[in-house]
């Protein structure tokens, strides 16, 4: 079974940067999309970033400016950066398997979610 | 701009059959299957229905999905109090190359 798991501070300054980490066990990273997802308090769902095994990125474009996302198939982890933060990027923050199905993706497999404050 | 519009609630009881819908605006074209995920309080969302009518290994057959042109339906029959959540559909905008999820509903069980 599949098991993801974010890490980073749950807190981050205003301006500062938010970087997390998933950790991918009981399975490779090779093969599959690996997405960042995140759901402000009471709130619904938006996608954040994709990356594919070989490295292969894409980005919401309400987010591309700020984003940025990276693997390390040796440690089977990958990881999202994103800049000059503000209160609207306080949200859980759910890092997720990506399946490439026909025309329409879909996401198999969810970490448990982080909660990211900014601070002012 | 692209928008899945879902009612932001729904309820039923327990036996009940509900159905929550999900609606693609104009911009997206209605090709792509739709996927719905159920996210439980306090816990991460998990895949319910993908390609519009499949089912993961493990999820009950009450739970089924439909889709016709640009709306699809999540269908819930003999409902469940363990059923109560939120729910989302979502779909992938050709346009971005990335998914889009709808708003989500609410779903109560009386």
């Amino acid at each position: 079974q599949v098991q993801l798991q974010e890490s980073g501070p749950g807190l981050v300054k205003s301006s500062e940067t938010l970087s997390l980490t998933c950790t991918v066990s009981g399975g490779s990273i090779s093969g599959y999309y690996w997405s960042w997802i995140r759901q402000p308090p009471g709130k619904g769902l938006e996608w954040i970033s994709y990356i594919y095994y070989n490295g292969y990125t894409n980005y919401n474009p309400s987010l591309r400016s700020r984003v940025g996302i990276s693997l390390d198939t040796s440690k089977n982890q990958f990881s999202l950066n994103l800049s000059s933060v503000t209160a609207a990027d306080t949200a859980v923050y759910y890092c997720a398997r990506q399946v490439d199905y026909s025309n329409s993706p879909y996401f198999d497999f969810w970490g448990q979610g982080i909660l990211v404050t900014v601070s002012s | 701009q692209s928008v899945l519009t879902q009612p932001p609630s729904a309820s039923g009881t327990p036996g009940q059959r509900v159905t929550i819908s999900c609606s693609a605006s104009s911009s997206i074209v209605g090709t792509n299957a739709v996927n719905w995920y159920q996210q439980l309080p306090g816990t991460a969302p998990k895949l319910l229905i993908f390609n519009s009518n499949n089912r993961p290994l493990g999820v009950p057959d009450r739970f089924s999905g439909s889709k016709s042109g640009t709306s699809a339906s999540l269908a819930i029959s003999g409902l469940q109090s363990e059923d109560e959540g939120d729910y989302y559909c979502a779909t992938w905008i050709d346009s971005v190359n990335g998914p889009l999820f709808g708003g989500g509903t609410k779903l109560t069980v009386l």
